[in-house]
């Protein structure tokens, strides 16, 4: 079956530690997307990919990294995580077709204290 | 830039009321509008889009119709059931659709 799997699921990280989102895919989809979810904001985009070796800057980029070694994987690096990074993160994925579909994962809770 | 406005950030109702989300859009150009929802627990999943004027986008029940003219996509249910509880979201995609933008969501709540 299908799926986007995030990991780890939950996250508690001290300022200034690094941490990374790792979010795995059997869709086959070309494209990759990290989104933030805040009460009041909805879902920010934070980077995104088209392909294996590829990632773009989406909305709010500042202060995390992103890495896509292969199709199936692409990660979220917050190399000196701080409180206001406490947030829910979604990985989702993107045919690439122009239609407009993303597959999300569950869902990565991360506490920075 | 451009953005999706939801006004409501919570909508309560009752089994059988029926149902409206407001969704504003503001862009350069002509997008393609999305309505995504996400149930407890769960990631957020496609419900259904539109991508030209006046073109109704419908799934499970729920409809919005695409209209330039007062930039708008509001989600409607006729009757809604406490199943439908859950975080709407609206969104637009400009030229290739493969870079989304959320608005800020609507969670309904709905008793029994």
């Amino acid at each position: 079956e299908a799926a986007v799997t995030q990991s780890p699921r939950n996250k508690v990280a001290v300022t200034g530690g690094k941490v990374t989102l790792s979010c795995n895919q059997t869709n086959n989809h070309n494209n990759m997307y990290w989104y933030r979810q805040d009460t009041g904001h909805g879902l920010r985009l934070i980077h995104y990919s088209y392909g294996a070796g590829s990632t773009e800057k989406g909305d709010i980029p500042d202060g995390y990294k992103a890495s896509r070694p292969s199709q199936e994987n692409f990660s979220l690096i917050l190399e000196l995580a701080t409180p206001s990074q406490t947030s829910v993160y979604f990985c989702a994925t993107g045919t690439g077709e122009n239609t407009g579909q993303l597959y999300f994962g569950e869902g990565s809770k991360l506490t920075v204290l | 830039g451009d953005s999706v406005t939801q006004t409501e950030g919570q909508v309560a109702l009752s089994e059988e009321d029926f149902l409206t989300i407001h969704c504003n859009y503001s862009a350069s150009g002509y997008p393609a509008l999305f309505w995504y929802v996400q149930y407890p627990g769960e990631g957020p999943q496609f419900l259904f889009r539109a991508s030209r004027d006046k073109e109704k986008g419908s799934s499970r029940g729920f409809e919005a119709t695409y209209d330039k003219g007062t930039t708008s996509f509001h989600l409607r249910k006729a009757s809604v059931q406490e199943s439908d509880s859950a975080v709407y979201y609206c969104a637009l995609g400009m030229s290739n659709y493969n870079v989304l933008y959320f608005g800020s969501g609507t969670k309904l709540t709905v008793e029994p």
